[in-house]
């Protein structure tokens, strides 16, 4: 069955630290990967995609995710965390020619 | 470009109620695609929309309908309301298929309270 796993629901980092956002995906179709961010009361915002170029993906804001076909993940990271990073991330993955699904989601939280 | 607009913002209705959503896609866009968001979760896709007919459907039953005109703008009908229907409901549009490359672009949703 085609899925996509976010194994933290919630994580919490100190302001200036190393975000890590973790995501598993199973696919049977050629994988288009994406990570999306919610900020409460707007809507969703693409970070970055993957589309089977590069393997390593720089996306807006500093976040980048690395494309693992052996692990089937595609984890988001980001150097330095910022308040404004604070939010509800997405990752997805393209289940067909034109559909995706979303996994349930991390909430990150950034300590001052 | 205003992107992609929904209305309502909010919406308040009764169990057994029926109500309509609106979206109007980001200009130059022909797709419209229709998820349900319930509080704590993913979105849950509903539907997509092109060239005026249904293209693609999630896991929803048929009290879920849909349509889209031909400015490409797109209504989501909701019959029968359950409480289990309250939610956020999101649009997204995109100017071509994803297996493409192309990108969707979501809109800010409408909030839905079923009674």
């Amino acid at each position: 069955a085609q899925s996509v796993t976010q194994l933290d629901s919630h994580v919490s980092v100190s302001e200036g630290t190393p975000v890590l956002l973790r995501c598993n995906y199973s696919s049977s179709y050629s994988p288009s990967l994406f990570w999306y961010v919610q900020h409460p009361n707007k809507g969703l915002q693409l970070l970055l995609k993957y589309t089977s170029a590069a393997t390593l993906v720089k996306g807006i804001n500093g976040f980048e995710a690395e494309f693992k076909k052996s692990e089937t993940s595609f984890h988001l990271t980001k150097p330095s965390a910022h308040m404004s990073d604070a939010a509800e991330y997405f990752c997805v993955v393209r289940v067909s020619y034109d559909k995706v699904i979303f996994g349930p989601g991390t909430s990150l939280s950034v300590i001052p | 470009d205003a992107g992609v607009t929904q209305s309502p913002t909010h919406l308040i209705k009764t169990r057994g109620q029926q109500v309509t959503l609106r979206c109007s896609p980001k200009s130059g866009h022909d797709t419209v695609s229709w998820y349900q968001q319930a509080l704590g979760q993913g979105p849950q896709f509903i539907f997509q929309y092109y060239e005026e007919e249904e293209r693609q459907r999630g896991n929803f039953p048929d009290r879920f309908s849909g349509h889209q005109f031909p400015n490409y703008s797109s209504e989501l009908n909701v019959n029968a309301l359950l409480l289990g229907d309250s939610a956020l409901y999101l649009c997204a549009s995109s100017g071509g298929a994803l297996a493409k490359g192309n990108e969707q672009f979501f809109g800010p949703g409408t909030r839905l309270t079923v009674l």
